[in-house]
């Protein structure tokens, strides 16, 4: 069983297209996050719900929009896609806040041309 | 805010031979934890050492952290050519509505 799981894996689409990348975690963890990973390997931190309930919300565009129907879900809906977009998305889950690792999905590559 | 720096940027050795990747950070942190992603694949877990403690070790891996000076080293000992991926620090404030935030990694490759 796969603890967190991302689809789809890889989505390419084209500029101005609207998309959605779905995450589950069965680890019965509290708190999940969307993590961007660029070019160069950089991860950014985006969003991060506890118990379905939003507590980080970093600078990212509003075309960004997170939506967490129950505590093992965490999906991320991107609006109008721009080139810039293009990255791999990580979803992750951890326990609780500033306890212990972070248990991360296997990534989805975005590709916006 | 980018908080972990990690040092070398990239690393080549052989087989046997020990890797120490090194990671600063700016800030108090309540835990470090260090990340390992092979090529095309998600980050794994490897080891969380807490702001009171100074070296942990688990199997191969031996991390030390030093507070004051506000790094911490990751050694492999042994590598083996499965250990090439990219390491990464990542930092924990431990406070309410903080996520870890991740050094740039360091690339190591390790050849047989």
């Amino acid at each position: 069983d796969t603890a967190v799981s991302q689809t789809p894996k890889y989505l390419v689409t084209q500029m101005g297209n609207d998309k959605s990348i779905k995450c589950e975690q069965n680890l019965g963890h509290d708190t999940m996050y969307w993590y961007k990973q660029d070019s160069k390997k950089f991860l950014k931190i985006m969003f991060s719900y506890n118990n379905k309930e939003l507590i980080i919300n970093e600078t990212v565009p509003n075309r960004f929009s997170p939506k967490s129907p129950d505590k093992a879900h965490l999906n991320l809906h991107i609006n109008s896609l721009e080139l810039g977009d293009s990255a791999v998305y990580f979803c992750a889950s951890s326990q609780a806040q500033g306890r212990g690792g972070y248990t991360f999905g296997s990534g989805t590559r975005l590709t916006v041309v | 805010s980018q908080q972990g720096e990690e040092d070398p940027q990239a690393l080549s050795i052989q087989e046997g031979e020990n890797a120490t990747m090194n990671c600063s950070y700016k800030t108090s942190i309540n835990n470090l934890q260090w990340y390992r992603q092979n090529s095309g694949r998600g980050l794994v877990h490897l080891i969380l050492i807490r702001s009171n403690e100074r070296e942990k070790h688990s199997g191969r891996l031996r991390v030390t952290l030093d507070t004051s000076k506000k790094s911490s080293s990751l050694l492999i000992t042994a590598s083996r050519a499965a250990d090439t991926a990219s390491y990464f620090c990542a930092t924990d404030a431990g406070q309410a509505g903080t996520a870890l935030i991740f050094g740039k990694g360091t690339t190591l490759s390790v050849s047989s």
